[in-house]
């Protein structure tokens, strides 16, 4: 699976729409983006995921790039909840791939002030 | 979505005795994977829990010390043998269908060996 590269922290005023980065510039064709967060003291949670349009749902927007060597994860409105670290991987899925686990980097602290 | 719990949420175990933890998915699922995340670090990838055959092992994790079993497609146990200091993590089940869907995370078990 590709490396990820993500900013380590990150502040955020409640409110306000967060941006967080994701490098991958050696995915490959077959590789999805994923975001995945954890809150202090819980499991990791699935945000969204995509290949190469852009995503949304309920949660947040995935925007990746043209050349999908890069992503951004967009919560529109953030609350102080959404206090956590955000991680994003890249999959491969298709002819060899699908069965492994998630191979999970640092991630990007994100902390939402009030 | 899965809705995953696991048994014991918490426990403190002796040096040299060792700690079955159970993993319960709410719906059948094609995959299930175990992860450990050790005091401040990202989740790692110990194993896919494979029904009716021998668990599949990451580099650095053997089945002799993480012994894994997966009766059917919604219940699985990971066994911590023989801990040490070293073991204490906190240990993360994850469930999904495979293919580029997404996995969902149990609460995680908290161990600690004195």
């Amino acid at each position: 699976d590709a490396k990820t590269t993500q900013p380590p922290s990150m502040d955020c005023a409640e409110g306000r729409a967060a941006n967080l980065p994701c490098n991958h510039s050696t995915i490959s064709g077959n590789e999805y983006v994923y975001w995945y967060r954890q809150i202090h003291s819980q499991g990791p949670q699935y945000i969204i995921h995509g290949l190469k349009n852009n995503e949304t749902n309920e949660m947040a927007s995935l925007i990746i790039t043209e050349d999908r060597k890069s992503s951004t994860l967009i919560l529109p409105h953030a609350t102080l909840r959404d206090t956590a670290v955000y991680y994003c991987i890249v999959r491969v899925w298709g002819a060899g791939g699908g069965a492994d686990g998630l191979t999970f980097g640092k991630g990007t602290h994100l902390i939402i002030q009030p | 979505s899965a809705v995953i719990s696991q048994k014991p949420s918490r426990d403190i175990c002796q040096r040299g005795t060792s700690l079955t933890i159970q993993c319960q998915v709410d719906s059948q699922v094609t995959m299930m994977f175990w992860y450990r995340q050790q005091p401040g670090q990202s989740l790692t990838l110990i194993a896919t829990a494979n029904q009716g055959s021998e668990a599949t092992y990451e580099s650095g994790f053997v089945i002799d010390k993480f012994p894994i079993s997966r009766p059917n497609l919604t219940f699985s146990t990971l066994t911590v043998s023989n801990m040490s200091p070293e073991d204490s993590s906190i240990y993360l089940c994850s469930a999904g269908q495979g293919g580029p869907y997404e996995q969902y995370f149990g609460p995680g078990t908290r161990l600690t060996v004195t």
